[in-house]
């Protein structure tokens, strides 16, 4: 049973509202990653992470931020939300690189900015 | 860069039935292959993956893919569904090559079991 964990699940907030995405695991892994879902689309990668104090931006570009202060803890972070940032966001974590060892993903924040 | 095509959007297959949910993807060499699943609500879940040897892998839940080098597919089969198979599928690409790290996912077959 995969132990990673996002909250909230559902958050719906107006715009111009500051809002941090949370996402933790307790397996130990290194490496941690950001998806945002629209429905019926691909996934898109738009933050990684190798380890503490590492961060990359993925594919997709992305007006968010991230940090990795704790290997545990992968928080995701915008400033200012906007209708447009209306989607599903899976945090995922893995003990290897994404492409070649099973990710775990957690069930996902379902974000709506009105 | 790479790219994952799964060409049906939905598929709809009575209970008990068969199935295969087709992926083609697009890559110079030989990349690394796997199948998640996403129940409503829930995050994905891995299936089953291929990275090198017997082109046919057994996964969870009695699923199976096969890796068809020649037609760049890695399509998705199942010899008897059951009611619990309805959720979200999702082919997704990796690059063994040390690319840019994250997984390429396909846009999704969406499917429904009939009674």
């Amino acid at each position: 049973e995969a132990d990673i964990y996002q909250t909230p699940r559902y958050l719906v907030i107006g715009t111009g509202k500051k809002i941090t995405l949370e996402c933790s695991q307790t397996m130990g892994h290194d490496k941690m990653y950001w998806y945002q879902q629209d429905p019926g689309m691909e996934l898109h990668l738009i933050h990684y992470s190798y380890g503490v104090n590492s961060t990359e931006k993925g594919d997709l570009s992305s007006e968010s931020t991230v940090s990795r202060i704790r290997t545990e803890h992968f928080p995701l972070t915008l400033e200012s939300a906007r209708p447009s940032h209306t989607s599903q966001y899976l945090c995922a974590s893995s003990d290897g690189g994404l492409g070649d060892t099973e990710a775990f993903f957690g069930q996902g924040t379902r974000l709506t900015v009105v | 860069a790479q790219s994952v095509t799964q060409p049906d959007i939905h598929i709809t297959v009575s209970e008990g039935a068969s199935l295969e949910l087709r992926c083609n993807y697009s890559y110079g060499a030989t990349p690394y292959l796997f199948w998640y699943v996403q129940s409503p609500g829930q995050g994905l879940q891995l299936l089953l993956k291929y990275f090198s040897g017997d082109t046919l892998v057994q996964g969870i839940k009695g699923f199976e893919a096969e890796f068809k080098r020649s037609q760049s597919s890695f399509n998705l089969r199942k010899p008897s569904v059951h009611w619990s198979d309805a959720a979200e599928y999702f082919c997704a690409v990796g690059d063994p090559g040390g690319g840019a790290d994250g997984l390429t996912f396909g846009k999704g077959t969406h499917l429904i079991i009939q009674p």
